[in-house]
């Protein structure tokens, strides 16, 4: 069964460090997100992306993170100079073009900032 | 009042029990309800997908959403101990579909 996956599993960063957070979709899914979550809190949405765009984001998501898919595969979520407060898992999910599909997501990568 | 909330337990139960799990939520232009399942250090995986009222069925799993009440359920059937895991209910407006969720319960089935 096709599946997301992400990558690194695990990253330790030292604070006000960049880092770079990847994801492959499954391969004919056109919408994808970005969600966290902090220990013991529900999980956020963090942006949405289609059609090499952004098109919605939360307030989370301010200056400090961007996103692309740079190549017909991958999806990436940069952090720049990152906080002890961004210390969460980070979940990529995709899904199929069409209204009543659901979201498909990766095994999460757990970012710890030191 | 939160958008979307869940008991997040724990819930012990003995296998073979039937469990049941719900949310309420206050936003009425939510109309996609899913249930995903949570092991620890994995991502949510998906179990149950409905859209507006109604009920899904799907082997040992039921999925319920009344919308008039803006409360969803999720019953397991015959319950293993294979299904201890946190069970996280989200759901979203048309359009984006960006998912918000519940806290998760967390469930035991003890054998």
């Amino acid at each position: 069964e096709p599946e997301v996956t992400q990558t690194p599993s695990h990253q330790v960063t030292q604070m006000g460090q960049e880092v770079i957070l990847r994801c492959v979709p499954i391969s004919n899914h056109l919408y994808f997100y970005w969600y966290r979550q902090i220990l013991g809190q529900k999980v956020e949405f963090l942006v949405s992306f289609y059609n090499n765009e952004i098109s919605e984001k939360s307030e989370i998501f301010d200056d400090q993170f961007s996103v692309e898919r740079p190549d017909g595969s991958n999806f990436t979520l940069k952090i720049r100079s990152t906080k002890l407060e961004d210390s969460a898992m980070y979940f990529c999910a995709s899904r199929e073009q069409g209204d009543g599909q659901p979201q498909h997501f990766g095994d999460g990568t757990r970012l710890s900032i030191l | 009042q939160k958008e979307v909330e869940q008991d997040p337990g724990p819930l012990s139960v003995p296998e073979g029990a039937i469990v049941s799990l719900n949310c309420t939520y206050s936003n009425s232009a939510f109309q996609y309800f899913m249930w995903y399942r949570q092991y620890s250090r994995k991502g949510p995986e998906l179990l149950m997908y409905t859209y507006s009222s109604g009920n899904k069925e799907d082997g040992r799993f039921t999925a319920q959403v009344d919308k008039s009440s803006k409360y969803i359920s999720l019953f397991i059937r015959d319950s293993q101990p294979s299904d201890s895991a946190t069970y996280l209910c989200a759901m979203s407006a048309a359009g984006n579909r960006k998912l918000i969720w519940g806290l998760g319960t967390s469930l035991a089935v003890n054998p």
